[in-house]
């Protein structure tokens, strides 16, 4: 069974740009959890989709939002980006929604703002 | 108080020995706990999970529970180089799922 996918794996942004990233996950799997990962936070939880409507939502400005399709793929829209979003940020899939989140992670966008 | 705790490392063991990783957790209501291995340059894998207290083993990975203690370890034996990793502890927090910053691991020769 293929793994989680995501695309662009690199992307380089200007500040005041905005961009969009692209998950699909396992498939079968309905649900897709983004986060964002730094030297300095770690893995931050940005939100989570299932069956198209967003469940839960972490402790992000409104400029990072994200939507799902029918057909389980995600995608992660950051407008007017800062310096400060340079992150790697990964999508990671899940059969289910809720406890327990056995979730497996995609290789990552590794996105630099300069 | 962070939610999720983990020192930070490096843990050096040698080859062979046992490697013991521990995590804290604040939420006294968490069921479900996971450990993930991050090789650096790569992303987070699963590679153990654990929801009811006592030890879970697999392999050489053994995960222990006390939900009492708000705890969680993982324990590898017969640890070999390819481990050296960063260990990251996962803690359900009301439908989310919270990692602890990790902790660097590394097996010498």
């Amino acid at each position: 069974k293929a793994g989680v996918t995501q695309t662009p794996r690199y992307l380089i942004k200007t500040r005041g740009q905005q961009v969009t990233l692209s998950c699909s996950p396992i498939s079968g799997h309905r649900s897709v959890s983004w986060y964002q990962q730094t030297p300095g936070q770690g893995l931050q939880f940005l939100f989570e989709y299932f069956s198209e409507t967003q469940r839960n939502k972490g402790n992000f400005p409104g400029r990072f939002s994200g939507r799902q399709f029918s057909n389980s793929r995600s995608e992660m829209n950051v407008s007017t980006l800062e310096l400060g979003d340079s992150a790697l940020y990964l999508c990671a899939s899940s059969p289910v929604a809720g406890v327990p989140k056995e979730q497996y992670f995609g290789p990552g966008t590794r996105l630099t703002v300069t | 108080q962070k939610e999720v705790e983990q020192n930070s490392g490096p843990l050096s063991v040698p080859e062979g020995a046992i490697a013991s990783l521990n995590c804290t957790y604040s939420d006294r209501g968490s069921q479900s706990f996971f450990w993930y291995r991050q090789y650096s340059g790569k992303s987070p894998e699963l590679i153990m999970s654990i929801y009811s207290n006592g030890d879970k083993e697999d392999g050489r990975f053994t995960a222990q529970l006390n939900k009492a203690s708000q705890y969680v370890s993982l324990l590898i034996r017969d640890s070999q180089p390819s481990d050296s990793a960063t260990y990251l502890c996962a803690v359900d927090n009301t439908d989310k799922l919270i990692f602890g910053t990790g902790t660097r691991l590394q097996v010498f020769p």
